[in-house]
């Protein structure tokens, strides 16, 4: 079982905006900026969206945000694209040289 | 820009010992101040963080049951980091992959995964 924990489906229609929470706890997501995302398309290996809660890697576009309440971590799309259907994992450091990944959010673009 | 490619056996026979190899290249990996993980993902589920090593030779293991199995280590003359999994059961199938960051919380690089299966 995930340390953190996110929604198992997430879906928005195109150009839409939709969220994805990933709720840890005061140990890990409340207590560290460390959150990251990962996209993952079927077959592919993972590729990092977000990382430190809200700063995006070059070439990720500025349609993906991220953010951080208390213990939950959010990352949102914005302008919903067909490319954009995947599943999206929450990364974080969970204290005592420990990091755990949420258990994946599959998005759907209707 | 760091490229990762992983390589070993796709079918281990329990209780045998699964061993994977991460070729990288773009950099040295003695020289650059990065760190090299590796995680793994069982047919159809999620990620799961095995372990991650520094260029120093500094060890990170889950904190799960996998932990008294694993050896993560690196060998610099061939660029490589290696991961050794004792004992493997079914429950040790799924996609591995190798990855990097100068930031040991985060995964800038992937390599692109190997299945390995474990059946008798």
């Amino acid at each position: 079982q995930s340390a953190l924990t996110q929604p198992p489906s997430a879906s928005g229609s195109p150009g839409q905006s939709v969220t994805i929470s990933c709720t840890g706890s005061s140990s890990d997501v409340g207590s560290f900026d460390y959150v990251s995302w990962y996209q993952q398309h079927p077959g592919k290996a993972p590729k990092l969206m977000i990382y430190e809660v809200s700063k995006r890697p070059s070439g990720v576009p500025d349609r993906f945000s991220g953010s951080k309440s208390g213990n939950t971590a959010s990352l949102t799309v914005s302008g919903l694209q067909a490319e954009d259907e995947a599943d999206y994992y929450c990364f974080s450091y969970a204290g005592s040289n420990n990091l755990a990944f949420g258990g994946g959010t599959k998005l759907t673009v209707l | 820009q760091l490229q990762l490619q992983e390589s070993g056996p796709g079918l281990v026979k329990p209780p045998e010992t699964l061993s994977l190899t991460c070729t990288v290249s773009g950099d040295s990996l003695s020289r650059s101040r990065y760190y090299w993980a590796w995680i793994r993902q069982p047919p159809e589920k999620g990620l799961e963080w095995i372990g991650t090593i520094y260029y120093t030779g500094s060890t990170y293991y889950t904190p799960s049951s996998l932990k008294s199995r694993l050896t993560i280590s690196v060998d610099t003359s061939k660029n490589q980091f290696s991961l050794k999994l004792s004992n493997v059961t079914a429950a040790d199938t799924g996609v591995y992959y190798c990855a990097s960051s100068s930031s040991w919380y985060r995964f800038d690089y992937w390599g692109q995964g190997t299945l390995v299966t474990v059946s008798s």
